[in-house]
């Protein structure tokens, strides 16, 4: 059981729009900053989003990040089939004192 | 460029002491905001975060692993240890490590990951 919490799949159609949620508490996404990766079948994870809505260099705008209170959100527009991967919130949390993930969330483009 | 890579065996027997080595390059291990982390991901399952540290040698450990994990660093090796003693099969992952920002704690830079079995 994670901390923090992410539906295990989503799916939707190319060119449409999809959002992954990762609900946590105060201690965690309440208080501190949420980061997104991106785990490609069969490749290590790829920081995709930092400080709940910040993208890194050379990731597509089409990623985007929010977070309302002690949950956040991953959208993604434009979807491509080469966006089908895993999905993983994480955040610092207060109280264990330790770094958080979500379950993740398998993302499948029909 | 920053790069990571993880080495150390590919299978230990139950009971034994599993101990992994992340050579950096592209950053210095005594630079004030960063640091290196260890996370896992057993096969078909999620990623588990595992440990960090920082330049100032703060370190912080997995709640439920804590008793048999230690981590350490030799800065002029560009290096970070990980230990974690009495290997069990339901160890059995892949084990990466990655440069972490000390404000955030976001992962940036991830080495390409290293399996490791546990088996008699």
């Amino acid at each position: 059981q994670s901390v923090l919490t992410q539906p295990p799949s989503v799916s939707e159609a190319p060119r449409q729009r999809v959002t992954i949620s990762c609900s946590g508490s105060s201690s965690n996404i309440g208080n501190n900053a949420v980061n997104w990766y991106q785990q490609l079948p069969g490749k290590a994870p790829k920081l995709l989003i930092y400080y709940d809505d910040l993208l890194p260099s050379g990731v597509s705008d089409r990623f985007s990040g929010s977070k309302s209170g002690t949950s956040a959100s991953l959208a993604i527009s434009g979807l491509q089939s080469e966006d089908e991967a895993d999905y993983y919130c994480a955040a610092w949390d207060d109280s264990l004192n330790v770094v958080v993930f979500g379950g993740g969330t398998k993302l499948t483009v029909l | 460029q920053v790069t990571l890579k993880e080495s150390g065996p590919v299978l230990v027997k139950p009971t034994e002491t599993l101990t992994l080595t992340c050579t950096v390059s592209g950053f210095s291990l005594s630079n004030a905001r960063m640091g290196v982390s260890w996370i896992r991901q057993p096969p078909g399952k999620a990623l588990e975060w595992l440990a960090h540290i920082f330049s100032n040698d703060e370190k912080s450990y997995s709640t439920s692993l804590k008793s048999r994990l230690t981590i350490s660093k030799d800065t002029s090796k560009s290096q970070v240890v990980l230990t974690m003693t009495n290997m069990d099969p339901v160890d059995t992952a892949t084990y990466y490590c990655a440069r972490t920002h000390s404000d955030g704690y976001n992962l940036d830079y991830w080495g390409q990951g290293t399996l490791v079995t546990v088996s008699s």
